[in-house]
Parts: C-alpha cells; structure tokens; sequence
C-alpha cells in the first residue's frame, strides 16, 4: 500500500515568513496529493490539492509543488499570519470517479508567532 | 448546503453498549467515508462507500458496521468495542474521488 512520510513534524515561523512542508509518497499509482489544514478540535479542511498531470498549483498565498519523479510534493505558505497555525497533513492517494483512498501523512504542527 | 453532519458530537460508552454514529451530507456526493482520528494522529480510513455499496474496508474489527441507507445517510454501528477504540470517528463526501468534505467528528470514549 501507500506510505507517506511528511517533515517537518513541528514548524515555528515568525509571522511574515514562508513556511514549507514537505512530503514523500511510495506508490507510483497515485494520481492525487491534497493537503489539509486541522486546527485544534476542528475538523480537516482541504486548503489546496494537485493532480498527478500537474507540477505546481498556486492559490493566493497557497502553493503546492509535485516532483513525479522523486515522488516528492511540497506545501509553500507565504507571508504566514497567525490564523495560519494548525497542524497540517498531505495526502497521496489515487482516485476514481466515484471514489478515492488516501494515506495521510503523519502531520506537521505549524505556529506562526506575531 | 456545503456540509457533512455528524451526530453525536460526544459518546460515551461501556464496552457492553450499543450505540450508532451517523452522518449526513446534502451536496449530492455519491462516496462517503469513515475515518478514525486519534489525538495528534491522522485520519486513518475505515470504509468506503460508492453509490450506496461497500467498496472498501480495510481491515475492521466487526465490532464497526457501517451502513449506507441512502445516497445522503452514512451510519457507523457499535457494538463490544476496546477501550482502545476511543477516538474521534471522522465522516467525508466527495463527488468523484477528490476533494473529500469532512464532518466535525465524533468524540467517542470507551469505558
């Protein structure tokens, strides 16, 4: 099956700065690579999410990058804001048009500090 | 409605119960999903339906039996679960595969 293994767990950024998540997939198979964004005791909201055809997709201060060939896709933030911080979790999986299956990543707390 | 509704929010429950998770979404999403979330853990999928049938389980204990009534309705059933089983218990749509919808889950402790 899928693995995926995401780094940083943890990521401390001073308000204003970039912060870059990145993420490593096994299955060549996927075709699918959302990220979601938890914040305490709420529930995973998608915030940005990239097809296997696809290198990069951006979404204001959003953007997601995909290397096939590695098997490696990133999560860029800029010019992060305190509302920013939550745990953050990629996904790789692959899709069909009725229905998908997605192996998460372990996480990554982020804190953005003003 | 751009929502997946879970209810209860809260469960409690002894090892000898018998209670029911359900999940409702009104967008017309023909796959729904349950997931299981311990703290500072990812979502782990459960099941899977497509159109109202079983595609995927992986590998549950019978002690969770899902149910899909119809194309909005998604139940969990309970029965004789560990403590261990204590988590929140997550339900998605999605149209097509993509872009999974998650509800807020439900916090179930086992005694």
């Amino acid at each position: 099956g899928e693995n995926v293994e995401q780094h940083p767990s943890t990521l401390s950024v001073q308000e204003g700065d970039s912060a870059v998540i990145k993420c490593t997939y096994s299955d060549s198979a996927s075709n699918y690579f959302p990220w979601y964004k938890q914040e305490l005791g709420k529930r995973p909201q998608l915030i940005i999410d990239i097809r296997s055809n696809v290198g990069e997709k951006k979404d204001q201060r959003i953007a997601v990058t995909l290397n096939k060939t590695a098997k490696h896709f990133s999560l860029h933030i800029t010019e992060t804001q305190p509302e920013d911080s939550a745990v953050y979790f990629c996904a790789a999986g692959w899709t069909t048009d009725s229905w998908g299956k997605l192996q998460f990543g372990a996480g990554t707390q982020v804190v953005v500090t003003p | 409605d751009t929502e997946v509704t879970q209810t209860p929010k809260h469960l409690v429950m002894g090892m000898t119960n018998k209670k029911s998770l359900k999940c409702e979404q009104h967008m017309g999403h023909r796959a729904m999903y349950w997931y299981k979330q311990k703290a500072k853990k990812p979502p782990e999928l459960m099941f899977v339906y497509s159109y109202e049938k079983l595609s995927i389980n992986e590998s549950v204990p019978s002690r969770f039996s899902p149910e899909c009534p119809n194309s909005s309705l998604l139940n969990l059933h309970l029965h004789a679960l560990q403590p261990e089983d204590s988590a929140l218990y997550l339900c998605a749509s999605s149209q097509g595969g993509e872009k999974l919808f998650f509800g807020s889950g439900t916090q179930l402790s086992v005694l």
